[in-house]
Formats: C-alpha cells, structure tokens, sequence
C-alpha cells in the first residue's frame, strides 16, 4: 500500500526553528516533495528530494533519506509569515497512483510572537 | 504572466445538480489534474490528464467528469451522483506526466445546500 504520515498540528515561536518530519512507505518512490499551503489558497512548492542529503533554499531546507522512508522539512528564523499548512508529497511510479504525487494530510504550523 | 486560472472561487448549489468549475492554464504544460481537498485530510485525485483528449481516473472518480479538448483547458463536472460534493477543488498542472512539481491554480470552493 501507500501510505504518507506527518504531524497534524505544530507551534514555534517567531526567530525560532521548526522541524517537519514526514515519514512514507510506498511501492517505488521517484521523488519527494514539500509544499505550502496558506489557509484557503493554492499549495506553493518548496522543496523537491531525489537523492539522500540536505537540499538548502534560504530559510528553508529538506532532508530525504530514502532507506528509512523519511524525510523533514527544517525552516529556520521563523516569521509569522510562515504560519501555514505543509504538506509532504511522493511520486511512487509502482503503486496504483500511475506515477502521480500521493499526498501527506498535512502538518499545520503556528507561529507565536 | 504564467498562471493556472480556476472559476468560479465560491459556488453554491442545490443538492441534485450538476456544477462545472472551470480550470485554465497558459503554461504550455501538457499534463493537468483535478485534486479535492477536505479538512484534515490530504489531497485526493480526481482526475488526471496526460494530453490532449486522453484522461484517466484517479483515485475518487465517482460522481465526476472531465473533458481535455484543448491543451489549455480541463473543466470538471461534479454531477448529482457525488454524494459528498461540498469541498475545495484545486486544479493543477505539470510540464509533463509524471515528472516534475504541480503548479496549482487558487481552488473553488463549492458548497451544497
């Protein structure tokens, strides 16, 4: 089966760090990918993960490690900007999704002054 | 500029009739996708296409339909048979099936009476 776990909920403080985990087990995997999604608007990318190790992209990195399944979403010097709905996605090209993104429910991040 | 236009934002209708949302793209992107969105719960495919006059069910098919006769253009019917239609429908897009992140247009909100 497939199958995409993240946390529902979190909350940091503003300058802090957060970290997102997302775990997955799929048939195949083709790739990871993070998204955010402000309350009741489209999904933006973030991030995409093939290979194991860190991708950096300003305030923003993501770790994938593919023989435990597992991936994070690190965001750093957090802004209340930055409160949103994240969400972890796999291409799996041997699973029943013919190859399209299956998605995580989730995690939605609170940012505290 | 570039983009994915979905309309109408919000729409309202009566139990018993059909509804289509409209989903328009001027990127040049070859495949498009029609995702529901509910509340704690991740992203679900409706329907997906690959090119031009080809499309194919994705994993929450029933009580929808899809047309691709152009390019630009992948409009879904929510008909009478969807028991549970009131969501948010986000349409997306890929420069090729398969690969590659989705841009995604800025929902429709549907509700039923």
């Amino acid at each position: 089966g497939q199958n995409i776990d993240q946390p529902t909920e979190m909350t940091a403080t503003e300058g802090a760090i957060v970290q997102i985990n997302c775990t997955y087990q799929t048939s195949g995997f083709n790739g990871l990918f993070w998204y955010q999604q402000h309350a009741g608007e489209a999904p933006t990318f973030l991030s995409y993960n093939v290979l194991d190790g860190l991708e950096e992209k300003g305030r923003f990195s993501s770790f994938l490690s593919r023989s435990k399944g597992y991936s994070y979403l690190l965001l750093k010097e957090l802004q209340m900007k930055d409160s949103a709905s994240y969400l972890c996605a796999v291409r799996d090209p041997d699973g029943g999704s013919q190859g399209n993104l299956i998605f995580g429910k989730g995690t939605k991040l609170s940012v505290k002054p | 500029d570039g983009g994915i236009t979905q309309s109408p934002k919000y729409l309202f209708r009566k139990e018993g009739q059909n509804v289509t949302l409209s989903c328009e793209q001027n990127l040049n992107h070859d495949a498009m996708y029609w995702y529901r969105q509910d509340p704690g719960q991740g992203l679900r495919l409706i329907y997906y296409s690959q090119i031009v006059n080809d499309f194919q069910k994705g994993d929450i098919a029933e009580g929808y339909s899809v047309s691709r006769e152009k390019k630009e253009s992948f409009p879904l019917t929510v008909t009478s048979a969807q028991k549970n239609p009131t969501a948010f429908y986000l349409c997306a897009s890929s420069i090729q099936p398969n690969t590659g992140e989705l841009f995604f247009g800025e929902g429709s909100r549907l509700t039923v009476l």
